[in-house]
């Protein structure tokens, strides 16, 4: 079975800050990455997504995420963080074979003014 | 075009009753997919619909039910409500063509006292 890790759990930065977030999964075949962002009162919203080609996948409001197949990572940057940007970020894998996301655990970004 | 609509947002039950949650996809999407958060397990995959079938099914017990009809629409059911079964639970739709980008509802909050 598939495992998406997601190393902080709790992020707390200033404006202006570079952000790094860590993602590692654990699967054999053929998957697609996302990062997921859920805003305060929110629904879950789509940063980015990958399905092959560039590695480096650039996103919504300033953000990218570079896929190292031989790490199994997924990791989320951005480099000058918003107060704006405080909100909760999920890594997700999904086996194409059966279109079911599996998520990490969540990282929630506080970011101060 | 609109996006994935749940009702109802928030629900109150108690324990032993059931419970049905209704999700409406983006128009033309054709899959949905049902995922319940909770603080202690994160997100997870519960099951997902395409042309009025289930095609793939999550680790939980046969008192989450589900049903897709012809315009797509799911209904996701849940019997003999306990304690556990609050949450917050999601609908997702896709659109087939779309490398699986799965596009996230609001969510119903359920809590069972």
């Amino acid at each position: 079975a598939q495992s998406v890790s997601q190393h902080n759990h709790h992020v707390i930065l200033s404006e202006a800050a570079s952000l790094e977030l860590g993602c590692n999964y654990s699967y054999g075949g053929t998957v697609n990455l996302f990062w997921y962002v859920q805003y305060p009162g929110q629904h879950l919203q789509l940063l980015l997504k990958y399905f092959s080609g560039d590695p480096l996948v650039k996103g919504i409001k300033g953000f990218e995420a570079e896929f190292i197949k031989s790490k199994f990572s997924f990791n989320l940057r951005k480099p000058s963080v918003q107060w704006s940007d405080t909100a909760e970020y999920f890594c997700a894998v999904m086996d194409t074979g059966r279109r079911a996301l599996t998520f990490g655990s969540g990282t929630r970004l506080q970011v101060q003014p | 075009k609109a996006g994935v609509t749940q009702t109802p947002r928030y629900l109150i039950k108690t324990r032993g009753q059931q419970v049905t949650l209704s999700c409406s996809p983006i128009s033309g999407h054709r899959s949905v997919s049902w995922y319940q958060q909770t603080p202690g397990q994160g997100l997870q995959f519960l099951f997902e619909y395409f042309s009025e079938t289930q095609r793939n099914k999550g680790n939980f017990p046969g008192r989450f039910s589900g049903r897709q009809f012809s315009n797509s629409r799911s209904e996701m059911n849940v019997s003999t409500l306990e304690l556990g079964d609050s949450a917050l639970y999601l609908c997702a739709s896709t659109e087939s063509s779309s490398h699986n980008e799965q596009f996230f509802g609001p969510g119903t909050r359920l809590t069972v006292l």
